[in-house]
């Protein structure tokens, strides 16, 4: 039972470079998310898509792109990496639903260093 | 003023304590309360999901919804060492909700 896979889990980034986090769900969710955590700020979202094909901006998304092509894939994108988006990234699904099964469910999360 | 609060602790218990955890939150509206647990460097996982108010009992572990007060909490009995992580509360509302709030965790650390 994989629920959320991330790829990669670990990576060093040169300030300027760019490069993909890989999102896969196999829950057949319609919402998928990107978090960053820091520490002191709790997890903060930075985007979200309600569905394949749709996007939308969270509560720190500069600096960001994501992409949703297939329903069970969400891409996030550092175009060119900052120190300040060192962190621990995770992605997550969830599905609008009844009152037993409104919830998201999260991957392992992604250690990203930009140095 | 954030739409949830949580104590980050750290909180530090002797194994056997019950365990109080607890959020408060600004948003009325708020219908789906969920508890995860993060281990270190792991991802938060789901502890407890209750809808509305009242109590949610799973083995040791009991979530406390009270929306008059906009309060919400997790107890833990007999704790054990392996409880020992970061607890986070979240919350959310409506059906089609696309929007999560989380607190911001509190460590827990049980002592053998």
């Amino acid at each position: 039972n994989a629920g959320v896979t991330q790829t990669p889990k670990f990576r060093v980034l040169k300030t300027g470079q760019s490069m993909t986090l890989l999102c896969a769900q196999d829950m057949n969710h319609e919402y998928m998310y990107w978090y960053r955590q820091d520490p002191g700020m709790g997890l903060r979202l930075i985007h979200y898509s309600v569905g394949e094909g749709t996007t939308a901006k969270g509560e720190v998304p500069d600096g960001y792109n994501v992409s949703r092509l297939k329903k069970q894939n969400f891409l996030l994108g550092l175009e060119s990496a900052a120190p300040s988006q060192t962190s621990v990234y995770f992605c997550a699904s969830s599905i609008p639903g009844d009152t037993s099964g409104n919830t998201i469910y999260f991957g392992e999360g992604s250690w990203l260093t930009v140095v | 003023q954030k739409e949830v609060e949580q104590d980050p602790g750290p909180l530090s218990v002797p194994e056997g304590a019950i365990v109080s955890l607890n959020c408060t939150y600004s948003n009325s509206a708020f219908q789906y309360f969920m508890w995860y647990r993060q281990y270190s460097r792991k991802g938060p996982e789901l502890l407890m999901y209750t809808y509305s108010s009242g109590n949610k009992e799973d083995g040791r572990f009991t979530a406390q919804v009270d929306k008059s007060s906009k309060y919400i909490s997790l107890f833990i009995r007999d704790s054990q060492p392996s409880d020992s992580a970061t607890y986070l509360c979240a919350m959310g509302r409506g059906y089609n909700f696309n929007k999560f709030y989380f607190g911001s965790g509190t460590k827990l650390n049980v002592k053998p």
